[in-house]
């Protein structure tokens, strides 16, 4: 049973406008939230995060905002750009070191 | 500076084969994670080091799995009698602590092929 969902397998947006990626969970422990990017043959790389006492962290062109109640984040880029085409992931884990549990990615075209 | 590199970066071995995969973490780092990422998923934990020891390794899928760091930099993830499932990217991952707030820095991968 996947604990952290990302429904969308793929998505694709014109330049310049807003990517929106959605991610769900199901473990009402977890208390910490984050997105890594990974291109091809590469690993994943730390994007952004946010702690669940928290409901939006913003870092420049990227924000996630985090739903509790419905144990819904969602990483929003604006405005969307090329380089931006990657694989997403969001990872959960919990308060004390606990494992970080990822979901499936989605992957972001960026169309020019 | 230097990241988190993996060695080698591709292994094609039989069925069967007993494996070594390297991880040397970036400088300092006491924590340190091996992941298996397979085709269409996100990377699935295996196995945590704090230091020397395996603080958790509830993720290792059997006793054919097995992984040190005996000087707590390096670590070696071991595959013996490899089967073909066993076939997919292996990531590690580094970080300065075990805090639930430190970002974890990836290595770029071990494509693992079991034929």
């Amino acid at each position: 049973d996947q604990q952290v969902k990302q429904n969308s397998p793929s998505l694709s947006v014109q330049e310049g406008r807003i990517s929106i990626l959605n991610c769900d969970y199901t473990n009402s422990m977890f208390d910490y939230f984050l997105w890594y990017k990974k291109y091809p043959a590469e690993g994943p790389t730390f994007l952004i995060s946010i702690s669940s006492i928290k409901d939006k962290n913003e870092d420049g062109r990227f924000t996630v905002f985090l739903n509790k109640s419905a144990k819904h984040l969602s990483l929003h880029i604006v405005p969307s750009q090329p380089g931006d085409s990657a694989v997403y992931f969001c990872a959960a884990r919990g308060t004390s070191y606990d494992k970080v549990i990822f979901g499936p990615g989605t992957s972001l075209s960026v169309i020019p | 500076g230097a990241g988190v590199s993996q060695t080698p970066s591709n292994k094609v071995t039989e069925k069967g084969k007993y494996v070594e995969l390297r991880c040397d973490p970036i400088s300092g780092h006491t924590a340190l994670y091996w992941y298996r990422q397979s085709l269409g998923q996100g990377p699935e934990f295996l196995i945590y080091f704090q230091g020397t020891g395996a603080a958790d390794d509830s993720g290792l899928p059997n006793d054919r799995f097995f992984a040190v760091r005996p000087e707590g930099s390096v670590s070696t993830l071991k595959i013996q009698r490899t089967e073909r499932g066993d076939s997919a990217v292996y990531l590690c991952a580094s970080a300065p602590t075990s805090a639930s707030t430190d970002t974890q820095y990836f290595g770029p991968g071990t494509r693992l092929t079991v034929l």
